[in-house]
């Protein structure tokens, strides 16, 4: 099965700006989609196709995807920004697989 | 914005199936994927398949032999059954528009597995 792995937990401080990392072998080929989850919440769909916005989610929310690693950046980070962000992706092998997941903690 | 809505028991017995229905609401079910996706209590999440409206369907395969998803479009409703349960499936148990990624989700479910 493809394995994603995140880092557990990614602080930072408001107004400063927040990259969580996805790697996964050869990910850059693969399109990569990032969840954001709030406790208690179902998960919200914060960009999709490695780069694109849904309607709703605000511009500091961007992504990019290269190489062995996707990386999703929060820019100007609020206080409301602090959830569990998660990577998917589709993979021949094992279908949709989701990343370990990252606690962002805003300072 | 399509609404979905996750229904079914919220106790299911060791070795009996779990059955939940999702009911799109605001949208019709036809033309798209559906999807379930479960989250262990405290844990990461765990795509389990999807169906298209047509009835084709695509499953984890770490769980393939134990899930069937269907769809009843005259309903607007997908389905979900997971045979031969365990502890290891309680979980939050998540319905989801998409196939490729769940652009919108229900609230989730939790079932709980136990005697």
């Amino acid at each position: 099965s493809y394995v994603l792995t995140q880092p557990p937990s990614v602080s930072v401080a408001p107004g400063k700006t927040a990259r969580i990392t996805c790697g996964g072998n050869n990910i850059g080929s693969k399109s990569v989609h990032w969840y954001q989850q709030k406790p208690g919440q179902a998960p919200v769909l914060v960009i999709y196709y490695d780069s694109d916005r849904p309607s709703g989610i605000p511009e500091r929310f961007s992504g990019s995807n290269s190489g062995n690693t996707a990386t999703l950046t929060i820019s100007r980070v609020e206080a409301g920004d602090e959830a569990d962000y998660y990577c998917q992706v589709w993979d021949s092998s094992s279908d949709h697989a989701f990343g370990t997941g990252t606690k962002v903690t805003v300072l | 914005q399509v609404q979905l809505q996750e229904s079914g028991p919220g106790l299911v017995k060791p070795s009996e199936t779990l059955s939940l229905t999702c009911t799109v609401s605001d949208g019709s079910i036809s033309s798209y994927s559906w999807t379930w996706i479960r989250q262990p209590p405290g844990k990461g999440l765990e795509w389990i398949g999807y169906i298209y409206y047509s009835g084709s369907t695509s499953y984890n395969p770490s769980l393939k032999s134990r899930v069937t998803i269907s769809v009843d479009t005259s309903k607007n409703q997908f389905s979900l059954d997971l045979y031969s349960v365990t502890a290891a499936d309680t979980a939050v148990y998540y319905c989801a528009k998409g196939g490729g990624f769940g652009e919108a989700w229900g609230q989730g479910t939790l079932v709980t597995v136990s005697s």
